[in-house]
């Protein structure tokens, strides 16, 4: 599985746009990148994927480098519900269904007044 | 969106005793489901892969004997705790997919175990 580095938090205003960036340098061809978050104390929540294409829908937008070394979740008007940890997750589909996700550290986005 | 659901939500339980969690998808299928577990302050790590109708896999490490895994039907997996101590508490979490290639994974709201 692919590596992946993240800065361990950030802040943003209320409003304005969160950007979230994702090292994954080492990033098979078959792998899509997934981004999930983590409100405290809950299950995990899915935001988006994308394998080579950008990709937006109804929560956010996913930048993909073309080299796809790296790529940047964009929550364009954070709201103080979007604070959570957020994770960038190369996968490769199981067969037959399945998504076996390794978890690294994440960033802890601060949304503030 | 698909959802899976996990009971119960919290538990207390005493030194030595066992505990059963479970895990259903709601409103789909899924031959495989996965349970993660996570320390205060710590990232998910994933214990074990349960696969309908066949043994669980474990990751490295996860005693399979203490953490038994039973998925008896496409839409329900349990772990059971078994002689749970207090290194045991910790906040317990599944996720499961559709059979559609590229879905993506939906958790539980997890489960917090704490052993007194």
């Amino acid at each position: 599985d692919a590596k992946t580095t993240q800065p361990p938090s950030m802040d943003c205003a209320e409003g304005r746009a969160a950007n979230l960036p994702c090292n994954h340098s080492t990033i098979s061809g078959n792998e899509y990148v997934y981004w999930y978050r983590q409100i405290h104390s809950q299950g995990p929540q899915y935001i988006i994927h994308g394998l080579k294409n950008n990709e937006t829908n109804e929560m956010a937008s996913l930048i993909i480098t073309e080299d796809r070394k790296s790529s940047t979740l964009i929550l364009p008007h954070a709201t103080l519900r979007d604070t959570a940890v957020y994770y960038c997750i190369p996968n490769r589909v199981l067969t037959g269904g399945g998504n076996k996700l390794t978890f690294g550290t994440g960033t802890q986005l601060k949304v503030e007044l | 969106g698909a959802v899976v659901s996990q009971h119960p939500s919290w538990v207390i339980c005493k030194s030595g005793t066992s505990v059963k969690i479970e895990c259903r998808s709601l409103d789909f299928q899924a031959t495989t489901m996965f349970w993660y577990r996570q320390f205060p302050k710590q990232s998910l790590m994933l214990m074990a892969t349960s696969n309908e109708g066949s043994k669980a896999t474990y990751e490295q490490g996860v005693e399979k004997d203490k953490f038994l895994i039973n998925h008896a039907s496409l839409t329900l997996s349990t772990l059971t705790v078994t002689s749970a101590h207090p290194e045991d508490s910790s906040f317990y979490i599944c996720s499961a997919s559709s059979l559609d290639p590229g879905s993506e994974a939906f958790f539980g709201q997890g489960t917090r175990l704490t052993v007194v």
